[in-house]
């Protein structure tokens, strides 16, 4: 079956636009992960859904970045007023349990974005 | 000081070689501990679960240490297909907090 999915696979902006990345999960998988991963770096949590309840964000680093999922599938991270710091890789990750339970979590090939 | 702390390499071995990767990771209530696998420009995939006994799956052997929290990956007779970056994962509070470290970096030579 198909995997996780993301787009757009690169993306360039200029430093104070606003980008909307978007991941298709797995199908039927309930939790939903963002990631962001800078050069040389493991990827760093940025938030947390289950079906479409938000339930951590803490790895946000601030409030210009924004995530949902409003029917419970496909989720979309916008970063606004975008910085040269977010330049990174932004990775969507999904599994089948809710949190709590212990599932492998899938990875989607990730959003490379470059702020210039 | 990071959560998950793994050296970074790089590791050049020959082919056929044995070689080891540690990872000490800081949260003494870490729940459950991976090693995944990343390839140049690719996104992580699961390489195996690290249980308390120990575990073997072919040529890779995983260890835990609780006490030390100490995590490694032993693999044995590498391949040129093993050549990727070794990212140590420990989950906290609960099974899908996922914290990853840097990353070893491994390049098997013919």
């Amino acid at each position: 079956g198909a995997g996780v999915s993301q787009s757009p696979r690169y993306k360039v902006a200029k430093r104070g636009q606003d980008v909307a990345l978007r991941c298709d999960p797995i199908s039927g998988h309930v939790s939903l992960f963002w990631y962001q991963q800078a050069l040389g770096q493991g990827p760093e949590f940025l938030t947390y859904f289950q079906n479409e309840a938000q339930l951590d964000k803490s790895g946000l680093p601030s409030d210009r970045f924004f995530a949902e999922r409003p029917e419970g599938s496909v989720s979309t991270l916008k970063i606004q007023r975008t910085q040269q710091e977010d330049s990174a890789v932004y990775l969507c990750a999904s599994s089948s349990t809710p949190q709590g339970v212990e599932e492998t979590q899938y990875f989607g090939p990730g959003t490379r974005l470059l702020v210039l | 000081r990071k959560e998950v702390e793994q050296d970074p390499g790089p590791f050049n071995v020959p082919e056929g070689a044995t070689v080891a990767f540690n990872c000490t990771y800081s949260n003494s209530a870490s729940q459950s501990f991976f090693w995944y696998r990343q390839d140049c420009r690719k996104e992580p995939k699961l390489l195996m679960s690290v249980y308390s006994s120990g575990n073997e799956d072919g040529r890779f052997t995983a260890q835990l240490n609780r006490a030390s929290q100490y995590i490694s990956l032993l693999i044995r007779d590498s391949k040129l297909s093993d050549s990727a970056t070794y990212l140590c994962v420990v989950t906290v509070q609960n099974n899908n907090d996922m914290r990853f470290g840097a990353g070893t970096r491994l390049t098997v030579k013919p």
